[in-house]
């Protein structure tokens, strides 16, 4: 069974830091390109930020650009994203999201991390 | 970040068929990319409920269909039920994002 499960979710001061990681389970991980999507309070989905499966090559929101960072640990089967600069805009429940193989739809989600930007 | 575009809101009684529209741009729905659909229920993990605009993976029921017309994608249910309130997004590839976007969501309110 595929199983994202994310964590280091939390409270975090504007211009802090905080990163989040998404322990991945059930199939093998090194072979799927995944992603980090957020939902503000009230809000819809927003797509934060891509990783091929090699780890080669990344892609961002231009809302995050310049403060996100995304990588992926093959041999732990883990995602991360290192979110700096944290501003209260980013308070948001992030989730993990796999891309379904050779297709663009995210097949399989995470039940989300919590956090929360303020002084 | 723009995105797609979703009605705020439907709703229906219980039995009856809705549907729920999504409008793009040439970046994205325009440019010919396939457009899936997620539910999201309170407290839950949004779940793939469409994709390739049309097809259901395994487990969903036929309630729920998928058809684009176009560049006009849409998503329909039948029978409605009390359990199918929550919130339902479009999605689709933006080329010149290199990313996604997502409509703003449509809450389905079942009377």
């Amino acid at each position: 069974e595929v199983q994202l499960v994310e964590s280091g979710g939390g409270l975090a001061q504007p211009g802090g830091s905080l990163r989040l990681s998404c322990a991945a389970s059930g199939f093998i991980f090194s072979r799927y390109e995944m992603n980090w999507v957020r939902q503000a309070p009230g809000k819809g989905l927003e797509w934060v930020s891509y990783i091929s499966s090699s780890g080669s090559t990344m892609y961002y929101a231009e809302s995050v650009k310049g403060r996100f960072t995304i990588s992926r640990d093959d041999a732990k089967n883990s995602l991360s994203l290192q979110m700096n600069s944290l501003r209260a805009e980013d308070t948001a429940v992030y989730y993990c999201a796999r891309v379904s193989s050779g297709d663009n739809y995210f097949d399989y989600w995470g039940q989300g991390a919590l956090v929360t930007v303020s002084s | 970040q723009s995105g797609l575009t979703q009605p705020p809101s439907v709703s229906g009684a219980p039995g009856q068929r809705i549907t729920i529209s999504c409008t793009g741009s040439s970046s994205n729905i325009g440019a010919g990319y396939d457009v899936h659909w997620y539910q999201h229920l309170p407290g839950t993990a949004p779940k793939l409920l469409i994709y390739g605009n049309s097809n259901r993976p395994s487990g969903v029921p036929d309630r729920f269909s998928g058809s684009r017309s176009g560049t006009s994608p849409s998503l329909a249910i039948t029978g409605l039920q009390a359990e199918d309130e929550g919130d339902y997004y479009c999605q689709s590839y933006d080329r010149s994002l290199s990313g996604w976007v997502f409509g703003g969501g449509t809450k389905l309110t079942v009377l």
